[in-house]
């Protein structure tokens, strides 16, 4: 079993939309979470970073962490043609050096 | 852009060879970690290096090796290529401690033919 899994779709919807992304983790020793966005033939750029469970809005952007169920999602309102890629969910735990583990990402595909 | 940029963009090699892949950040992210994304697949890690010493590494075996060097270059070196060593090297730089806001390069993608 991996530790961080992730449906990796694709995913398409029409403009407008909101687009729900989800990834289920299984080490409890995680507790940094971020959502990173990569088009194609570029590297991955950081979207959204969470510690611990909560939320976080940035812009029409919303993550969600809940550690009881090791769960967390990405939520993108009113989706643009630009909002597609892939979507990363990664994670790391605390203290010493920092390995993040990512999940496998989703390709999301928003048609105007 | 994010400061990070890698070279070559594309390299061709046979099984057996070697290779070396490049790597230059921004001046004060005193760490960087590699990473390997193969097709379809999210980046994983390789090693991280801190300082010019590695401080961390992943599940890839040891003819996987790197170097940090004092100007915030580095370099990955892959000793013996295999065929599933293609894929798309990527490394992300950032200051030590603030791992959640390391910069990645635009990648290097290894063909072995």
């Amino acid at each position: 079993q991996k530790e961080v899994e992730q449906d990796p779709g694709p995913l398409s919807v029409p403009e407008g939309a909101i687009v729900s992304l989800n990834c289920t983790y299984s080490n409890s020793a995680f507790q940094y979470f971020m959502w990173y966005r990569q088009y194609s033939r570029k590297g991955p750029e950081l979207l959204m970073y969470t510690y611990s469970s909560g939320n976080k809005e940035d812009g029409r952007f919303t993550a969600q962490v809940d550690k009881s169920s090791k769960y967390i999602s990405l939520f993108i309102r009113d989706s643009q043609p630009s909002d597609s890629a892939t979507y990363l969910c990664a994670m790391r735990g605390s203290g010493g050096y920092q390995k993040v583990t990512f999940g496998t990402g989703t390709k999301l595909q928003v048609i105007p | 852009e994010t400061g990070v940029t890698q070279s070559p963009t594309h390299l061709i090699k046979t099984r057996g060879q070697q290779v070396t892949l490049r790597c230059s950040s921004q001046s004060g992210h005193n760490t960087v970690s590699w990473y390997q994304q193969a097709l379809g697949q999210g980046p994983q890690f390789i090693f991280q290096y801190y300082r010019e010493e590695e401080n961390g590494r992943g599940n890839f075996p040891p003819r996987f090796s790197g170097l940090q060097f004092p100007n915030y270059s580095s370099e990955l070196n892959v000793n013996a290529l295999e065929l599933d060593d293609s894929a798309l090297y990527l490394c992300a730089t950032h200051f030590a401690g603030v791992t959640d806001t390391q910069y990645f390069g635009p990648g290097t993608r290894l063909t072995v033919l």
